[in-house]
């Protein structure tokens, strides 16, 4: 069964300081992953996209890591700020041909306390 | 370039009302696809409309339905609500031209249904 499952399910730091969020599929076939910022009472908005091949990708102050092996992504945010808090949400696709299916996590709440 | 819309931004029915959102995408965008988002489910996806045919459809029940006009703005029907009916209801859009896995959708702010 096509899973994505996401930890920690909620997570609190102080302003400045790192964190890593990861997560976990069991996906197949593998076609990306992607990592999601979403914002109290906004949409979801792409950060990163990373194929089978790529084990790193960054944005800014966000670096998402992919172990294909271990079937393992990560978000690591570096010197967090206040905006940064929201919901961090892991998408797995699974593409065979032209039929493409989005295997969604459930999402790390993130707070930034100043 | 406008975002994508949606409204209402927030609509309260009661147990067996019908509702319609709305989405607007992108302009140029032509695939629309809707989910939708409760805390313990995570996004749900619905269904995808692309040049105004129904592409993919998610698990839901007949009582979700939806339709794309000719110039890519969708609506959302639920006939019949249910208290299990509330969430928050995403439409997101993308230029569709290859129903490719690595193509970005762009997600509007969503419509907050609340049912009583």
């Amino acid at each position: 069964k096509n899973q994505v499952e996401q930890s920690p399910q909620s997570l609190i730091i102080l302003e400045g300081k790192n964190c890593t969020l990861q997560c976990n599929y069991t996906v197949s076939p593998f076609s990306n992953l992607r990592w999601y910022k979403q914002d109290t009472g906004r949409g979801p908005v792409s950060l990163t996209i990373m194929t089978f091949s790529e084990n790193t990708k960054s944005n800014g102050r966000y670096t998402a890591t992919l172990d294909a092996d271990t079937k393992q992504s990560s978000l690591h945010i570096t010197a967090s700020q206040l905006s940064d808090s929201a919901s961090y949400i892991c998408v797995v696709s699974a593409s065979a041909g032209n039929n493409r299916k989005l295997i969604w996590g459930l999402g790390t709440s993130l707070a930034v306390n100043p | 370039k406008a975002g994508v819309t949606q409204t209402p931004r927030y609509l309260i029915k009661t147990r067996g009302q019908q509702v319609t959102l709305s989405c607007s995408p992108i302009s140029g965008h032509r695939s629309v696809s809707w989910y939708q988002q409760t805390p313990g489910q995570g996004l749900q996806f619905l269904f995808e409309y692309f040049s105004e045919t129904q592409r993919n459809k998610g698990n839901f029940p007949g009582r979700f339905s939806g339709r794309q006009f000719s110039n890519s703005r969708s609506e959302m029907n639920v006939s019949t609500l249910e208290l299990g009916d509330s969430a928050l209801y995403l439409c997101a859009s993308s230029w569709g031209r290859q129903q490719g896995p690595s193509e970005t959708q762009y997600f509007g702010p969503g419509t907050r249904l609340l049912v009583l």
